[in-house]
Parts: C-alpha cells; sequence; structure tokens
C-alpha cells in the first residue's frame, strides 16, 4: 500500500528566511503524482505545487519549489522569503493518477515568525 | 474558476438526529467526488469515492449506513450523518474531479464543522 510519511510535525521560520519540508512516500507504482497542499487556518485546501513523477525538472511556483529525489522516493518543498501567510499546514499527497484518491501525509505545522 | 462549495459551513445538531451536508461544483462537471474527515490537528482521512450516477465506494472501518453518499448529479454530492452521536463531530470536507480536464485535479470545499451535542 502507499504511503506518505511527514517526519516533521512542527517547523518554524523567520520572516523572509528559507524553510524546506519533508516529505517520502512508498509506492512501487513508476508512474504517479505528487503534491503539496497548504491548510491555513480558514481550513480551506489549497494546492502549492505539484509534481508528476515521469519528470525529471523540479517543480516551481514563485517562491515555493520541490526537490524530487525519485530514486529515493523524497519530495520535499521549499519555501523561500517565507512571509507571514505562509502560516499554515503543509500537507504531502500522493496519488497514483490524476483525479483519482490522495494519500495524505500526517502534515507540518509552519509557523513563520516576524 | 474550478470552484467548489459546501453547505452549511457549520452545524450544530443534538444526539440520534441526522444531517446533510451539500458539496457543490460551481462551474465545472464532476464527475468523481471523495468525502474527508479530518480531526484538530490531524490529517485528511478519506471516508469514500463517489462516482455520479453509482453508488459509494466506501473506505475500509467507515459505516456506510451511517454516512450516507449521494452523487445524483454532476455537480451535486450529500453526505447525510445518520442517527448522529457526539463521536461523529468532526469536519468534512469535500473534493471534486472535474472530469473533462486532463489534468483531472481535485478541487477541495471549504469544510462543513460539524458538533453533535
Amino acid at each position: 500500500a502507499q504511503t506518505v510519511t511527514q517526519s516533521q510535525p512542527e517547523m518554524s521560520v523567520q520572516e523572509a528566511e528559507t524553510v524546506t519540508l519533508s516529505c517520502t512516500y512508498d509506492t512501487s507504482e513508476s508512474d504517479y503524482y505528487l503534491f503539496w497542499y497548504k491548510q491555513p487556518p480558514s481550513r480551506q485546501m489549497i494546492l502549492v505545487i505539484r509534481q508528476e513523477a515521469y519528470k525529471q525538472q523540479n517543480a516551481t511556483e514563485n517562491r515555493f519549489s520541490v526537490n524530487f529525489q525519485k530514486a529515493a522516493k523524497s519530495f520535499s518543498l521549499k519555501i523561500s522569503d517565507s512571509q507571514l501567510g505562509d502560516a499554515a499546514m503543509y500537507f504531502c499527497a500522493y496519488t497514483i493518477q490524476r483525479g483519482s484518491r490522495l494519500t495524505f501525509g500526517e502534515g507540518t505545522q509552519l509557523t513563520v515568525n516576524p | 474558476g474550478a470552484v467548489v462549495s459546501q453547505h452549511p459551513s457549520w452545524v450544530i445538531c443534538k444526539s440520534g438526529t441526522s444531517v446533510k451536508i451539500e458539496c457543490r461544483s460551481l462551474d465545472f462537471q464532476a464527475t468523481t467526488m471523495f468525502w474527508y474527515r479530518q480531526f484538530p490537528k490531524q490529517s485528511l482521512m478519506l471516508m469514500a469515492t463517489s462516482n455520479e450516477g453509482s453508488k459509494a465506494t466506501y473506505e475500509q472501518g467507515v459505516e456506510k449506513d451511517k454516512f450516507l453518499i449521494n452523487h445524483a448529479s454532476l455537480t451535486l454530492s450529500t453526505l447525510t450523518v445518520t442517527s448522529a452521536h457526539p463521536e461523529d463531530s468532526s469536519f468534512y470536507i469535500c473534493s471534486a474531479r472535474d472530469g473533462e480536464r486532463e489534468s483531472g485535479e481535485q478541487y477541495f470545499g471549504p469544510g462543513t464543522r460539524l458538533t453533535v451535542t
């Protein structure tokens, strides 16, 4: 069975600094999709970034980028120039096929200190 | 685009009563919808997957007779918590898949907080 593990329950970062959130997963599939979702205090799930496993290039969305290591089954999220609005719970998620069920990690609560 | 709404956003009900939560895709047709449950400071737990016009597929351990899911149209799915008890108090989130988009992306509703007294 596919599993997603986030080993950092809590992280903190100073405003304008960079922080990296870790995620590892276990799968026997070769084609799959990985996501990072943000859940702010409003609890609305927001897609931050996505990565297709067949793409070697790491995905980037403005201040957010990933380090995708397929062989190591690792998918970390780097947030650059952290802003107060980045404070939220971040979930790593996996799916074998876009639009299919998502398997979520336990989440990492990110605090941004002014 | 790709907006999913949920109604109500919060509800309080008495033990033994039933509560219905609606999930609507506002600007796309949702061929598949998912229902999640989330406890405070925990991850999302998938309860069931529903496809328009067919019966929902429930995850192991989820009581299908207690959590009734209906997906009668391409824009609406409902979750009914029957004979609610305090342990059913939780945050319920739906997501919907746009079947016409190649990405097959899932879009999440804002969630419904259920409190059973």
